[in-house]
């Protein structure tokens, strides 16, 4: 039983590009959140999907956006990449978004480093 | 608004001695908490959680902590460590339903480093 799973693992891109990253969630889980955790921080919610829709939102700006396909799998897209946004993306899923005692499970993650 | 402040962003323990990492927490309503590690280069695994009920939770990997309301806490122990607990551990905490509505979103500590000696 596969896991969380992210895609790619690392990734290097320049000021003003433009970037996806992917995520699968665990077998048998329909919500997908993203986090962004930068070096020697905790994670930063940036956004949750569910049924293919935005239901919840941090406080990241509109470069951040996100897509949710059937298959529940999710990506991360950010625009205009800025030096700042160099961190560990996390993908956590979990089973049903209004079921508080089911457990965020988490991929490893996608280092992107902005330069 | 919620919050959680780990307090003591390094600790370093003796292998076989006691892990205490500790998390205070801020919450207008009674909230959910969780404990989660991190491994180098990997994403966060959930060690234990407290949401309602017996307030002392055990964990994998021998863990446990315990739920103080009077002193807004959620420290994490383990009684013996061992050389694998080496990790970044970080406190969260989300609200519960009703007040959380739609809401799953996590609000996490700035985590602490345990670093574990022979």
């Amino acid at each position: 039983d596969a896991g969380v799973t992210q895609s790619p693992t690392h990734l290097i891109k320049t000021r003003g590009q433009q970037v996806t990253l992917r995520c699968s969630p665990k077998s048998g889980h329909d919500t997908v959140s993203w986090y962004q955790q930068a070096l020697g921080q905790g994670p930063q919610f940036i956004f949750q999907y569910y049924e293919e829709e935005e239901r919840q939102r941090g406080n990241f700006p509109d470069r951040f956006s996100g897509h949710q396909f059937p298959n529940y799998s999710s990506e991360l897209n950010v625009n205009a990449l800025l030096l700042g946004d160099s961190a560990l993306y996390l993908c956590a899923s979990s089973f049903g978004h209004r079921t508080y005692n089911s457990p965020l499970h988490f991929g490893n993650g996608t280092r992107l480093t902005v330069t | 608004a919620q919050s959680v402040t780990q307090l003591g962003s390094h600790v370093s323990v003796s292998e076989g001695a006691l892990v205490l990492l500790r998390c205070n927490y801020s919450s207008s309503v009674p909230p959910y908490l969780f404990w989660y590690v991190q491994y180098p280069n990997q994403g966060l695994q959930l060690l234990l959680k407290y949401t309602t009920g017996a307030t002392l939770v055990k964990g994998i990997n021998g863990f446990e902590a315990e739920f103080k309301k009077s002193e807004t806490s959620f420290h994490l122990t383990k009684p013996s460590a061992h050389m694998s607990d080496a990790a970044e551990y970080f406190c969260a905490v989300s609200e519960p339903p009703p007040w959380a509505g739609n809401n799953r979103k996590l609000i996490w500590g700035l985590g602490t480093s345990l670093a574990v000696n022979p």
